[in-house]
């Protein structure tokens, strides 16, 4: 089965923690993104990567990190410097950056 | 700035109806487009895409139309059944530097049984 995975579903962060979101896709694709997504909000890009090693910030990439040391793979940490992260984080990867994008699921992050 | 938009926020049909829903964009630049579509809690799924050298292609139950002239986007579904219900967000291709998508807001679609 081909596709784009997210893991966790659910994540809950502490005020000052760290927290790292997995997204994993076997598409073979080069280009990956992550997106935030908030209640009545359209998908506001954080950060992308368009090749292995290399990665460029969005619109709203404060207090966020990515690295993409596998074409596999791209994770994103919302660190502690993010003073509002709770919402709805999307993960989608293309062929290229102009190409259309499939999504994961979704991980919902909300603050304890 | 330039931006991607929806001319109506909420739609509601009866089963069985014809759906349209619509997108405004001011990229005259943009030269690619798409609709998805997203239920409740999930990640956007892709419905059919469109680019700038043809006005009208279909898919299942599903036609974009583009009209270049006016900037103006429009996902027709025929026959609309309640699994039809989702939010729908046009997208297209970003001109600025870095070739991504930039996305609508979107339209929720309520089909009533």
């Amino acid at each position: 089965d081909g596709g784009i995975t997210q893991s966790p579903k659910y994540l809950f962060r502490k005020e000052g923690q760290n927290v790292t979101l997995s997204c994993e896709q076997n598409l073979n694709h080069d280009a990956m993104y992550w997106y935030r997504q908030d209640p009545g909000q359209g998908l506001r890009l954080i950060y992308y990567s368009q090749i292995v090693n290399d990665f460029q910030k969005g619109d709203i990439a404060e207090g966020y990190s990515v690295s993409r040391e596998k074409k596999e793979s791209f994770p994103l940490t919302v660190t502690s410097a993010q003073k509002n992260p709770t919402a709805f984080y999307l993960c989608a990867s293309s062929i290229r950056t102009e190409e259309t994008q499939y999504f994961g699921p979704g991980t919902r992050l909300l603050v304890l | 700035g330039e931006s991607v938009g929806l001319h109506l926020p909420t739609l509601s049909v009866q089963e069985g109806d014809n759906s349209i829903i619509n997108c405004a964009y001011s990229n005259s630049a943009s030269d690619y487009f798409i609709w998805y579509k997203q239920e409740s809690g999930k990640g956007p799924q892709f419905i059919i895409d469109i680019r700038s050298n043809m006005d009208k292609r279909q898919g299942q139950r599903v036609t974009v139309l583009l009209n270049k002239t006016v900037k103006h986007l429009s996902l027709q579904i025929a026959a609309t059944q309640p699994g039809d219900s989702a939010v729908y967000f046009c997208a297209e291709n970003r001109d600025s530097g870095y070739s991504t998508l930039t996305f609508g807001k979107g339209t929720m679609l309520l089909v009533s049984p």
